[in-house]
């Protein structure tokens, strides 16, 4: 179907520790967006990926694009608490329309 | 500049009332979409508009759900009879015009959504 899956759906960590987020398609992804939402806000984008193997940084934020364009990953480095939210990727649609499938999400809470 | 605007920011309906949600996205942004989150969820698409024409409504779960934008700037979203079901946080969403090519899609930027609860 048109979903991708993220794992873990939740993650506890303690103030400077790494977090990682997966999201994985069963098709092929013409291209992924992360968005992070804090509690009780919107999405707000992050990044998009399109080229196969493709790494973007910002600042401790690292994000993936697999080499088969069928997953992708998001990487923080050493957690602050401003980090906190729900992080989701998205798939664009096929056909060309530029509607997103969200993924379930990773919930992340830092321990200060 | 102003961002996405939302109205009402909360709806509190009862069961088998109709309900309209208003968007007003960025001056310029000729997309526009309606997402629809449940709590724990991530958004789940409803329809986009391309200038005043529905581009993909695929995403209504059924016809109780209708939305317009007669000028290609602001949008409506019509809920006939609602169900308790219906209730979640209805999102907007707009974006510029595609550039970049085939594979890319411009980033969209969301309003802060209207939460309705059925009753």
């Amino acid at each position: 179907g048109q979903q991708v899956m993220q794992i873990p759906q939740y993650q506890h960590v303690q103030e400077g520790e790494d977090f990682t987020t997966y999201c994985n398609s069963s098709t092929t992804l013409s291209n992924i967006q992360w968005y992070k939402q804090r509690p009780g806000g919107h999405p707000v984008f992050l990044i998009q990926l399109v080229k196969s193997g493709e790494v973007k940084k910002q600042k401790r934020l690292t994000f993936q694009f697999g080499e088969a364009k069928k997953n992708s990953s998001l990487h923080i480095t050493a957690t602050q608490t401003t980090d906190v939210g729900t992080y989701f990727c998205a798939r664009g649609q096929q056909t060309g329309a530029n509607n997103l499938f969200f993924g379930t999400g990773t919930r992340l809470t830092v321990i200060p | 500049g102003a961002g996405v605007s939302q109205t009402p920011s909360n709806k509190v309906t009862e069961k088998g009332k109709y309900v309209e949600l208003r968007c007003d996205p960025i001056s310029g942004h000729t997309a526009l979409y309606w997402y629809r989150q449940s709590l724990g969820q991530g958004p789940e698409f409803l329809i986009y508009f391309q200038g005043t024409g529905a581009a993909d409504d695929s995403g209504l779960p059924n016809d109780r759900f209708f939305a317009v934008r007669p000028e290609g700037s602001v949008s409506t979203l019509k809920i006939q009879r609602t169900e308790r079901g219906d209730s979640a946080v209805y999102l907007c969403a707009s974006s510029s015009p595609r550039a970049g090519g085939q594979s890319s899609y411009n980033e969209q930027f969301f309003g802060p959504g209207t939460r309705l609860t059925v009753l």
